[in-house]
């Protein structure tokens, strides 16, 4: 079954802290890779991306994401957090050659920054 | 350029009832899709609409059906409403329905079956 995990459902850090959200996949095939954000009272957008090339890929507002293909991961990190970062994060795929652009999503973890 | 809207914002329905959600796909888009996101989950994929037909379905009951129109905007009805239905629904339109088409999601529509 295909399926995403989100390791950290809670994670709190002062500001300045390094970030690192761990997320795994489970899929029969290739897939694309994604980070969703969610900031308070805001909808879902795309954080990053990785489709295919250099398995280390960046993103906005400081973020980046490796794709290990052999752990079947794609963890999101951040050097140094602030507060504005306080936020839920979810990790997702859909599937390369898939009938559509279905995503499935992990179920996310909502990072808390104390200034 | 209007993003992903959807209505109403907030709805608070009985068991039993039926509901319908709108959603105006992002300026230039033809594709949408409805996800289901429950309260400490991520969002789950309930189907998607592509030139007025539904393309795609995901592990949802029938009484979750939808409907495109010719300006591509979409509704989510939902029949005989249950407890377990009280969510958020999550719009998402694209260009196209490959993989690599970017999903732009709207505010979501707050359900609460009573």
């Amino acid at each position: 079954a295909q399926s995403v995990s989100q390791h950290n459902h809670h994670v709190i850090l002062s500001e300045a802290a390094s970030l690192e959200l761990g997320c795994n996949y489970s899929y029969g095939g290739t897939v694309n890779l994604f980070w969703y954000v969610q900031y308070p009272g805001q909808h879902l957008q795309l954080l990053l991306k990785y489709f295919s090339g250099d398995p280390l890929v960046k993103g906005i507002k400081g973020f980046e994401a490796e794709f290990i293909k052999s752990k079947f991961s794609f963890n999101l990190r951040k050097p140094s957090v602030q507060w504005s970062d306080t936020a839920e994060y979810f990790c997702a795929v859909n599937a390369k050659g898939g009938a559509t652009n279905k995503l499935i999503f992990g179920t996310g973890t909502l990072l808390a920054v104390q200034p | 350029d209007a993003g992903v809207t959807q209505s109403p914002t907030h709805l608070i329905k009985t068991r039993g009832q039926q509901v319908t959600l709108r959603c105006s796909p992002k300026s230039g888009h033809d594709t949408v899709s409805w996800y289901q996101q429950a309260l400490g989950q991520g969002p789950q994929f309930i189907f998607q609409y592509y030139e007025e037909e539904e393309r795609q379905r995901g592990n949802f009951p029938d009484r979750f059906s939808g409907h495109q129109f010719p300006n591509y905007s979409s509704e989510l009805n939902v029949n005989a409403l249950l407890l377990g239905d009280s969510a958020l629904y999550l719009c998402a339109s694209s260009l196209g329905t490959r993989a690599y088409n970017e999903q732009f999601f709207g505010p979501g529509t707050r359900l609460t079956v009573l």
